[in-house]
């Protein structure tokens, strides 16, 4: 089982670019949860996914930030434009049956991102 | 809401000695609670998970947590640190009804000092 896998692993881009975050779920899992770290506010719940669609995306910070689930192997979090307010660490999780109140929740090695 | 605290930022402690790390959680019911580690550049790690029965939780690595109703805690406990146990320890909580949703502390750092 290779785990679940984020790229690119660090991502370094200017104000206003727009930034392309990646997760591969762990094969099997129903739910992916997309999670912001920082220093100032920890881990952060942004948005969560059940069979591909989404349940809550209310920690979703604003419009400028959007996900997508368009199958069960693959999910993406789009910034656009990005903000140096942005930089963080964005990790993806997965669980086998969408519930984390109550099984292990699997995360990604995370993507350090940096807004320049 | 719900909500987690855990009150030491950072912790040292000689290897060999125990470590005890705290958890405060805010909420009306029973809620689910877990302790999960995260290793310099990596994810987090489920240590363990307390959902209903025995308040005295057993995980991984040797770390154990006791939840405790009237002080509405769950302590990460270890009788002797290692060097590899240096990380940052994250509490979090859960409930049914708020469906898949966790709420992480802020983290405690353990440096382990040789």
């Amino acid at each position: 089982d290779a785990g679940v896998i984020q790229s690119p692993r660090h991502e370094v881009t200017e104000m206003g670019q727009e930034v392309t975050l990646r997760c591969k779920p762990i094969s099997g899992h129903n739910s992916l949860f997309w999670y912001r770290q920082t220093m100032m506010r920890g881990l952060e719940l942004l948005i969560y996914f059940n069979n591909n669609v989404p349940i809550d995306d209310s920690g979703m910070p604003e419009d400028r930030f959007s996900a997508k689930m368009p199958n069960a192997s693959f999910s993406t979090l789009k910034i656009q434009p990005s903000e140096p307010r942005d930089s963080a660490v964005y990790f993806c999780a997965s669980t086998r049956t969408g519930r984390a109140t109550n099984e292990k929740l699997f995360f990604g090695s995370g993507t350090q991102l940096s807004v320049l | 809401a719900q909500s987690v605290t855990q009150p030491d930022i950072h912790i040292t402690v000689s290897e060999g000695a125990s470590l005890e790390l705290r958890c405060n959680y805010s909420y009306g019911a029973t809620p689910y609670l877990f302790w999960y580690v995260q290793s310099p550049g990596q994810g987090l790690q489920l240590l363990l998970k307390y959902f209903s029965g025995d308040t005295l939780v057993q995980g991984i690595k040797g770390f154990e947590a006791e939840f405790k109703r009237s002080q509405s805690s769950f302590n990460l406990r270890k009788p002797s640190v290692h060097w590899s146990d240096a990380a940052e320890y994250f509490c979090a909580v859960g409930m049914k009804s708020s469906g898949d949703k966790l709420t992480f502390g802020t983290g405690t750092r353990l440096a382990v000092r040789p």
